[in-house]
C-alpha cells in the first residue's frame, strides 16, 4: 500500500505571504503510460467535508482561486498558496489515486501568524 | 444539484453492528464510482472502502477488511456500508464521496456532510 506523508503537520503564515505544504508518497504515483501524477489535494475547514482543490498534481478544480497551485512529480509534491487569505485557514490533505487502494496524507493545519 | 446525504450513524456498543446509507441525487448514480472515508474526532481523513460503478470491484482498507462491507443499489441511487464487530477505534464521522468524473479516475467531489458513529459502552 502507498503511504502518504505530509510536512509540516502545522504551519503559521502571515496574511499575504506564501504558504507551502509538502506531500511525499512511499512509491511513485507517476503513471509512465500517460505521464500523469495520480495525486490530488483537498481543503477541509472546521465542521465541513473536504473540498477538492487540485488533481493530476497541478490541475486546479473549477472555481478554485489561482493563488492555489500544485507541483511535483513521482514521489514529491507541493501545494502552494501564493498569498494567504483569511479564508484559507484550514487543514490540507494530499491523496493518491494510483490504485483504488487510496490513501490520504495525515493533514497539514494552516493558520494565520 | 448534486447531493450526497449520509444517514444511519449513532451510538453502538463494542462488538455491535450498524448500517450506513448514502442517498445520492442530482446525477446518474450508476455511472460513478464511490468511496467511504472516515475521520476520527480531531484526526485526519482515512479512506476505508471503494466500490466501482457496477459494484463488481471493491476494495477495503486493512483496518476494516473482514468487518465492513460496502454495497450499492443503483436502482435506488444509494450506497451502503455494513459495519460489524465495531470497536472503539471505529468512532468517527463517516463520509461518502463520489468520483468527480465518470468513468472514474480517483479524485473525489462532492462529499456528503457525514454521519457520526460512536462506539462505546
Amino acid at each position: 500500500d502507498i503511504v502518504m506523508t505530509q510536512s509540516p503537520d502545522s504551519l503559521a503564515v502571515s496574511l499575504g505571504e506564501r504558504a507551502t505544504i509538502n506531500c511525499k508518497s512511499s512509491q511513485s504515483v507517476l503513471y509512465s503510460s500517460n505521464n500523469k501524477n495520480y495525486l490530488a489535494w483537498y481543503q477541509q475547514k472546521p465542521g465541513q467535508p473536504p473540498k477538492l482543490l487540485i488533481y493530476w498534481a497541478s490541475t486546479r478544480e473549477s472555481g478554485v482561486p489561482d493563488r492555489f497551485s500544485g507541483s511535483g512529480s513521482g514521489t514529491d509534491f507541493t501545494l502552494t498558496i501564493s498569498s494567504l487569505q483569511a479564508e484559507d485557514v484550514a487543514v490540507y490533505y494530499c491523496q493518491h489515486y494510483y490504485s483504488t487502494q487510496y490513501s490520504f496524507g495525515q493533514g497539514t493545519k494552516l493558520e494565520i501568524k | 444539484e448534486v447531493q450526497l446525504v449520509e444517514s444511519g450513524g449513532g451510538l453502538v456498543q463494542p462488538g455491535g453492528s450498524l448500517r450506513l446509507s448514502c442517498a445520492a441525487s442530482g446525477f446518474t448514480f450508476s455511472s460513478f464510482e464511490m468511496i467511504w472515508v472516515r475521520q476520527a474526532p480531531g484526526k485526519g481523513l482515512e479512506w476505508i472502502s471503494y466500490i466501482s460503478s457496477s459494484g463488481s470491484s471493491i476494495n477495503y482498507a486493512n483496518s476494516v477488511k473482514g468487518r465492513f462491507t460496502i454495497s450499492r443499489d443503483n436502482a435506488k441511487s444509494s450506497l451502503y456500508l455494513q459495519m460489524n464487530s465495531l470497536r472503539a477505534e471505529d468512532t468517527a464521522v463517516y463520509y461518502c464521496a463520489r468520483d468527480h468524473i465518470a468513468p472514474g479516475i480517483g479524485w473525489f467531489a462532492p462529499w456528503g456532510q457525514g454521519t457520526l458513529v460512536t462506539v462505546s459502552s
